[in-house]
């Protein structure tokens, strides 16, 4: 069984662009989280969705914003970049259905942004 | 706001010599506490999930336990393969999780 899978692993972008991270969640699952992960700050939650709706969301600002498709893919946008963008993000899926996340989530491996 | 301490930062052992990484949390409502492994340059992996005082798990050389403000992960005779980044995170009634800063361990051969 595949696992999840996050695009694309390394770019790199300057302050003011904006970018779209993708992540394709393990077969059959449909809820996929999105965390940032930094030295500093350790992971922090953004946002997780179920079915192609946002039930869940962490304190980051606006300009993150993310969106899940029909077959359970998931892209986040970052737009405006800073400087502190600069992180592993990763992608989790869960095989919850109904009932929120328990907890147990499948990573990827992460899409490493550096912000110039 | 849930919060999470792991300790130490960092722990570097002698294969076969045991030794205990330390999570403190504070969260509204406890739904579940989770250790996870991440190496290098990859998404951390699940380990365990507690779920109430005085629960234990185990897997290989790891054995989780769980009270009503901390849990640790002992790890009894490491082997070079278990040295990763151990992170400990609580998920609260918002059921978001909260990730401590992890523990790195180092095992020399």
């Amino acid at each position: 069984k595949a696992g999840v899978t996050q695009t694309p692993r390394y770019l790199i972008k300057t302050r003011g662009q904006q970018v779209t991270l993708s992540c394709s969640p393990i077969s059959g699952h449909r809820s996929v989280s999105w965390y940032q992960q930094t030295p500093g700050q350790g992971l922090q939650f953004l946002f997780e969705y179920f079915s192609e709706t946002q039930r869940n969301k962490g304190n980051f600002p606006g300009r993150f914003s993310g969106r899940q498709f029909s077959n359970s893919r998931s892209e986040m946008n970052v737009s405006t970049l800073e400087l502190g963008d600069s992180a592993l993000y990763l992608c989790a899926s869960s095989s919850a259905q109904g009932a929120q996340n328990t907890g147990e989530l499948f990573f990827g491996e992460g899409s490493r942004l550096t912000v110039l | 706001e849930d919060q999470v301490t792991q300790s130490p930062e960092a722990l570097r052992l002698q294969e076969g010599e045991s030794s205990s990484l330390n999570c403190s949390y504070t969260v509204s409502g406890l739904r579940g506490l989770f250790w996870y492994r991440q190496d290098p340059g990859k998404g951390p992996e699940f380990l365990f999930t507690l779920y109430s005082a005085g629960e234990e798990k185990e897997k290989e050389r790891l054995k989780a336990t769980l009270t009503k403000k901390e849990s640790f992960l002992h790890i009894t005779a490491p082997k070079p393969e278990d040295s990763a980044t151990y992170l400990c995170a609580v998920q609260g009634v918002d059921y978001k999780l909260s990730f401590g800063a992890g523990t790195t361990v180092t095992v020399r051969a």
